[in-house]
């Protein structure tokens, strides 16, 4: 399974775009990017999931990049709600056991 | 619809003593999963379900039994509880059809182990 790689931490003024990136260049032709968010210590939430081509809905957008070795998660307009931890995970079409957390990025929005 | 409702949402316990960690989902949902989160960590699998009656280990199964007799519900059993699980345990639940389709999470249940 493709591994994944995000910076730590980001921080993103209130009412701007959040540009979250990940890094998954080992991933396979059949393998999905999932974005999930985690705010303090609830449960994890997801956000959108995708193959190749570009997805949106009303929480956000996710960019796979032509190669698919990248993707990245937009905010279109950042709100103090949104300071969380973001994962991105990829699973293979199927293998429900196969998702797995990394550490994610810690996401701070400002006023 | 509840989603995945997970109880209690927090419990003490004494070293070796044994409980049970609830977890229903209203959605129909084939897939259920048990995961850990220790501080500052992501989640880890303890134990999965593919359908009523199919159980499998996970990454991190020592110490925790699971069941599935019904589509809905997922129990997660402490055996012997020990301080090392501690932590907060999150029940997740998703649809078989497409094989793509996103995991739901509970709110957690909060565990500590003196």
């Amino acid at each position: 399974d493709a591994k994944t790689t995000q910076p730590p931490s980001m921080d993103c003024a209130e009412g701007r775009a959040a540009n979250l990136p990940c890094n998954h260049s080992t991933i396979s032709g059949n393998e999905y990017v999932y974005w999930y968010r985690q705010i303090h210590s609830q449960g994890p939430q997801y956000i959108i999931h995708g193959l190749k081509n570009n997805e949106t809905n009303e929480m956000a957008s996710l960019i796979i990049t032509e190669d698919r070795k990248s993707s990245t998660l937009i905010l279109p307009h950042a709100t103090l709600r949104d300071t969380a931890v973001y994962y991105c995970i990829v699973r293979v079409l199927y293998n429900f056991n196969k998702f797995y957390f990394g550490s994610g990025t810690k996401l701070n929005v400002k006023p | 619809n509840a989603g995945v409702t997970q109880t209690p949402k927090f419990q003490v316990l004494k070293t070796g003593q044994s409980m049970t960690l609830q977890c229903a989902q209203d959605m129909n949902h084939e897939y259920m999963s048990w995961y850990r989160q220790d501080p500052g960590m992501g989640l880890r699998l303890i134990h999965y379900s593919v359908g009523a009656g199919i159980t499998d280990q996970g990454e991190v199964p020592n110490g925790y039994n699971v069941s599935r007799s019904t589509t809905e519900d997922f129990p997660l059993r402490l055996l012997s509880a020990a301080p090392s699980q501690t932590s907060v345990y999150f029940c997740a639940s998703t649809q078989r059809r497409g094989g793509n389709q996103p995991q739901h999470f509970g709110d957690g249940t909060r565990l500590s182990i003196l």
